[in-house]
């Protein structure tokens, strides 16, 4: 069954905690994204990744990291230097290079929330 | 900037009404594609059209493009209840790769 899983659906936070949420695909795809949703928002660019082992900030990178060792697999990090971490983090992929198949496929998101 | 702008921010229709959502953008695209978020959930990619389409249907979706004006406009046709979420544009360059959604149009559509 193909398809981007990103866990936890829930997570709780305290203050001063980094945590980690999980991006996993299983469609062969290169090109890999976080975003970030708050309440009634659109959706902000925090990192994306072309290919594995290689990746480039969004426009809200600050107090996030991440890392691609492997094509499946794009975990976000965030910090404790995000100031305000409270919100709905979304993961896409797609495959990169053959105009055909350029559509995003995106996970159900992971709500974080901080306490 | 890459992103798309959508307009209206948001449309309060009856069940059976058309529709439109229209999304701008400022940079030269390969294609321009919408997608669907109900509340709460991932986006779904609803259709795509290329640089060189004017125009194309999937279902009740209509979709334009016009680069000379750099807009795009999604006509829904027929609305359901169902039809019910925010609806994103993302324009897409194939050099940046960067996926840049606008902050959407919520459509509520009434029974």
């Amino acid at each position: 069954d193909g398809g981007i899983t990103q866990s936890p659906k829930y997570l709780f936070r305290k203050e001063g905690q980094n945590v980690t949420l999980s991006c996993e695909q299983n469609l062969n795809h290169d090109a890999m994204y976080w975003y970030r949703q708050d309440p009634g928002q659109g959706l902000r660019l925090i990192y994306y990744s072309q290919i594995v082992n290689d990746f480039q900030k969004g426009d809200i990178a600050e107090g996030y990291s991440v890392s691609r060792e492997k094509k499946e697999s794009f975990p976000l990090t965030v910090t404790s230097a995000q100031k305000n971490p409270t919100a709905f983090y979304l993961c896409a992929s797609r495959t990169r290079g053959q105009p055909l198949n350029t559509e995003a496929f995106f996970g159900q998101g992971t709500r974080l929330t901080v306490v | 900037s890459q992103q798309g702008e959508e307009d209206p921010q948001a449309l309060s229709i009856q069940e059976g009404e058309n529709a439109t959502m229209n999304c701008s953008y400022k940079t030269s695209i390969n294609n321009l594609q919408w997608y669907r978020q109900n509340s709460g959930r991932g986006l779904v990619h609803l259709i795509l059209i290329r640089s060189n389409e004017r125009e194309k249907h999937s279902g009740r979706l209509r979709v334009t493009l016009d680069t000379s004006k750099k807009s795009s406009s999604l006509l829904i046709t027929a609305s359901r209840a169902a039809d019910t979420a925010s609806y994103f544009c993302a324009p897409l360059n194939y050099n940046t790769d960067k996926l840049i959604f606008g902050t959407g149009t919520r459509l509520q559509v009434f029974p």
